[in-house]
């Protein structure tokens, strides 16, 4: 069946260190690809997303580009931020009726000042 | 504002005892499911709703029930909770269930603790 791999973490990093979260995928057919983010206390969040191969998504300084030739949509952010500490989740959707988002099992990122 | 909410936020119980999750959401959404997070294990799909009083299980539906009675509210129900049921469980809505890139809305989570 479908899945997603997601590089472990915890990831620490400094205050404008470059950010790079790497996810990779297995699916049949032609999935949409999402990040969501979890910040402690809180539910998840959609933070970014693409629909086909080649699409770009992005949003609050954060990218991710879908590459159907490696099974790819690595999560990078040129300067983090303290407030960018969460949980970042990497997911997919199956093709066919069932919504279900497939998981990767989040990398967790912490952004010291 | 459009949300998902779940109560409660923290429950403790003890084994065997039923209890309700519930679950609301205030945007006409046709889908809905639930979701438990586990450590090591990511998320997992407990059930889920294409829409009013059409459910179905999703990857882990063992010690489950729910029910959709009306489109906004998709309340999750452990008949007899046991200890292997502590988790997070969030629930999800979704609009357009026929279209695959449209975004999940998340509840702020439930955090179960069965003793």
């Amino acid at each position: 069946g479908d899945s997603v791999t997601q590089m472990e973490g915890p990831v620490t990093l400094s205050e404008e260190a470059f950010l790079t979260i790497n996810c990779t995928y297995t699916a049949t057919g032609y999935p949409s690809l999402f990040w969501y983010v979890q910040y402690p206390g809180e539910g998840l969040q959609l933070l970014l997303k693409a629909t086909k191969a080649d699409d770009k998504g992005s949003n609050k300084g954060f990218e991710a580009t879908y590459r159907k030739e490696t099974t790819s949509f690595h999560l990078e952010k040129g300067s983090v931020q303290v407030s960018d500490s969460a949980v970042y989740f990497c997911a997919l959707t199956e093709a066919g009726n069932n919504r279900k988002l497939i998981w990767g099992l989040g990398t967790s990122l912490a952004v010291n000042p | 504002e459009a949300q998902v909410t779940q109560n409660p936020r923290y429950l403790i119980t003890v084994t065997g005892k039923k209890l309700t999750v519930t679950c609301s959401q205030n945007m006409n959404h046709e889908y809905m499911s639930w979701y438990r997070q586990d450590p090591g294990l990511g998320l997992r799909q407990i059930y889920y709703s294409m829409n009013v009083e059409v459910t179905d299980k999703g990857d882990v539906p063992e010690g489950y029930k729910v029910s959709r009675k009306e489109k906004r509210n998709f309340p999750l129900i452990l008949e007899s909770p046991s200890p292997n049921q502590t988790s997070l469980y969030f629930c999800a809505s979704t609009a357009y269930p026929g279209q695959p890139n449209t975004e999940a809305f998340f509840g702020q989570g439930t955090r179960l603790t069965v003793v």
